[in-house]
């Protein structure tokens, strides 16, 4: 199975920051790589697909890049409604696999 | 707009069969899409069980594939998981998803549903 590791497991920021979260693969995913963001209580709300594709909907804060193994997801300006659990999701072979989450809070 | 729905016992016991249904509204699940089932909890994070598509055709992770069936009632729009011989370590909530082609990822999802293995 692919194993994806996402960095930091957790953080803290202020609103108006710009936050990068960064999820690496154990092998290549070449850009079948998704973004979400969880809710307490709500299931996963889809925000990147194909690494760098933003969902219909999503604000433009959030920007996906990466290709291969290395993928980053950035919000350039923190709003209160950003805090949240981020998880990446690869989509090129099966089993499909999650990162661990990033537990995103305020400071 | 796409909504999924889970439903079905919140309660099972061990070495039974867990047994969910998502129903799909907004959309037909005859489109072009795969359906899956992804679960969650605190100790494996988000697992993604397996999926089916509008034919029948199923893909399922080979860690659980001796346990379970997807299944696909076109008639009602819904689909379906069945696991059996649960234990304790099959607690998680269980979400059903919609998989969008051709990039294979979930878009829509439902809001979970908790299932506790428990006597």
């Amino acid at each position: 199975d692919i194993q994806l590791t996402q960095s930091p497991s957790s953080l803290s920021a202020f609103v108006g920051d710009r936050v990068t979260i960064t999820c690496r693969a154990s092998q290549t995913v070449t850009s079948h790589l998704n973004w979400y963001q969880q809710k307490p209580g709500k299931g996963p709300k889809l925000l990147i697909y194909g690494a760098s594709s933003l969902q219909g909907g999503v604000p433009s804060r959030f920007s996906g890049s990466g290709s291969g193994t290395e993928f980053t997801l950035t919000i350039s300006s923190l709003q209160p409604e950003d805090f949240a659990t981020y998880f990446c999701q690869q989509s090129y072979i099966t089993p499909y696999t999650f990162g661990q989450g990033t537990k995103l809070e305020i400071k | 707009q796409v909504q999924l729905q889970e439903s079905g016992p919140g309660l099972v016991k061990p070495s039974g069969t867990l047994s969910l249904t998502c129903t799909v509204s907004g959309g037909s699940i005859s489109s072009i899409n795969w359906w899956s089932w992804v679960r969650q909890s605190p100790g494996k994070g988000l697992e993604w069980i397996g999926e089916i598509f509008h034919s029948g055709s199923t893909n399922y992770n080979p860690s659980l594939k001796s346990r379970v069936t997807i299944s696909i009632d076109k008639s009602k729009n819904q689909f379906s998981l069945k696991l059996t011989s649960v234990t304790a370590a099959d607690t998680a909530v269980y979400y059903c998803a919609r998989v969008a082609l051709p990039g294979y990822y979930p878009d829509y999802w439902g809001l979970g549903t908790l299932v506790t293995v428990s006597s």
